[in-house]
């Protein structure tokens, strides 16, 4: 079985730039959350994907938006990126109302 | 407001030295405690899940047990591999899937 996945690794963008970050749910999940993490901090959510629908936003400005597909993978976008937009980018799948399973992380730099 | 208050911020234990990590939350009606353990610059990994109060599970060294007001995560006999960042989370009350997420306890375990 093969788990959560997300791409790149790591990313360098300068400000006012957009960026696209890529995630694969782990099979038989049909639902995906982003989660940005921030240096010494704990996840804060993002927002979260159900069957191809926005099924709930946290305190995220509307630069920050996304996507899943049919399979159930997920793009995350940021446009107009900012300094503060510097973290950990997570990605987390689960069976609606299951546990959430993350995967390794995208490291985005803004400079 | 709902929240997630981890303590100690960090835990310096030697070798073999029992203790536990507090974890207390403020949500109107608990869906679900989660504890993570999340390694430098990796994505959290599943540990356990709590669903009432008086819940108790396992897992090698690791305890977690949960209250009303709190849970803990009590690590008996660690070893220098359990060193990591402890992550507790709740599900949002309303929100389906969001988590909740405390700022870790910062453990580190020396021979």
């Amino acid at each position: 079985e093969t788990g959560v996945t997300q791409s790149p690794t790591h990313l360098i963008k300068t400000r006012g730039q957009q960026v696209t970050l890529r995630c694969s749910s782990q099979s038989g999940h049909n639902t995906v959350s982003w989660y940005q993490q921030a240096l010494g901090q704990g996840p804060q959510f993002i927002f979260q994907y159900y069957r191809e629908e926005e099924n709930g936003r946290g305190n995220f400005p509307p630069r920050f938006s996304g996507l899943q597909f049919p399979n159930y993978s997920s793009e995350l976008n940021v446009n107009a990126l900012e300094l503060d937009d510097s973290a950990l980018y997570l990605c987390a799948s689960s069976a609606r109302g299951h546990e959430q399973f993350f995967g390794p992380g995208t490291r985005l730099t803004v400079l | 407001e709902d929240q997630v208050t981890q303590s100690p911020e960090a835990l310096r234990l030697q070798e073999g030295e029992s203790s536990s990590l507090n974890c207390s939350y403020t949500v109107s009606g608990l869906r679900g405690l989660f504890w993570y353990r999340q390694d430098p610059g990796k994505g959290p990994e599943f540990l356990f899940t709590l669903y009432s109060a008086g819940e108790e599970k396992e897992k090698e060294r690791l305890k977690a047990t949960l209250t009303k007001k709190e849970s803990f995560l009590h690590i008996t006999a660690p070893k220098p591999e359990d060193s990591a960042t402890y992550l507790c989370a709740v599900l949002h009350p309303y929100n389906t899937d969001k988590l909740i997420f405390g700022t870790g306890t910062r453990l580190q375990v020396f021979p």
